[in-house]
């Protein structure tokens, strides 16, 4: 059973903080790998993909992939309050489709 | 604004109605979902087409009914649905399916069935 994990939250930080999103998969033979941005009442928006193991940025945000330990993160540089919404860890393995992690939702306080 | 297109944005029907959620992307994708989302929940996979034949029915009961016209659309025909059917109805879309891709969504239609 392939299962994607995501702490539900709400995790909450202070404007202009460093927001830390993890996300943890049970199979390492795992191939790509995605974050989402939702707005409440809103569908999900593609934030980041990632595909090998390390950094890579985009702006304020930064995907981690560490491919031994079976975890993907989502760091959030300078968080506003607009960042406020929930974010899906997706991970895609061969032969499935898309699974989805359950979401953590960020609150940014100003 | 997305490049997936999705009609109606909102839609209420009841128990008896047919109805049907359209879903058009112009990207050149070879690959469409359908996805179900209840409140508080991840999308959950409904259906997908790759280069417009259906590859993937999670066991979704046949009052759900999808067509893929052509690669540009992709359609989702309703009838007979249940209380517990109401949700929102999401499409997207990928280069291909292998998953290499990352899917694109549309914003979705709100079902609500009387």
């Amino acid at each position: 059973q392939k299962e994607v994990e995501q702490n539900s939250g709400p995790l909450s930080v202070p404007e202009g903080a460093i927001a830390s999103l993890n996300c943890t998969y049970s199979d390492r033979v795992s191939q790509s790998f995605f974050w989402y941005r939702q707005y409440s009442g809103k569908s999900p928006e593609l934030i980041m993909s990632i595909y090998s193991n390390g950094d890579k940025e985009d702006g304020r945000f930064t995907a981690q992939l560490n491919k031994a330990s079976q975890y993907v993160s989502l760091l959030i540089r300078d968080s506003q309050p607009s960042d406020s919404a929930t974010y899906l860890c997706a991970v895609k393995w061969a032969g499935t489709a898309l699974i989805f992690g359950k979401g953590t939702t960020l609150s940014v306080s100003s | 604004d997305t490049e997936v297109t999705q009609t109606p944005k909102h839609l209420v029907m009841g128990m008896t109605n047919k109805k049907s959620l359209k879903c058009e992307q112009h990207m050149g994708h070879r690959a469409m979902y359908w996805y179900k989302q209840k409140a508080k929940k991840p999308p959950e996979l409904m259906f997908v087409y790759s280069y417009e034949k259906l590859s993937i029915n999670e066991s979704v009961p046949s009052r759900f009914s999808p067509e893929c016209p052509n690669s540009s659309l992709l359609n989702l025909h309703l009838h007979a649905l249940q209380p517990e059917d109401s949700a929102l109805y999401l499409c997207a879309s990928s280069q291909d399916s292998t998953g290499n891709q990352p899917q694109h969504f549309g914003d979705g239609t709100r079902l609500s069935i009387l």
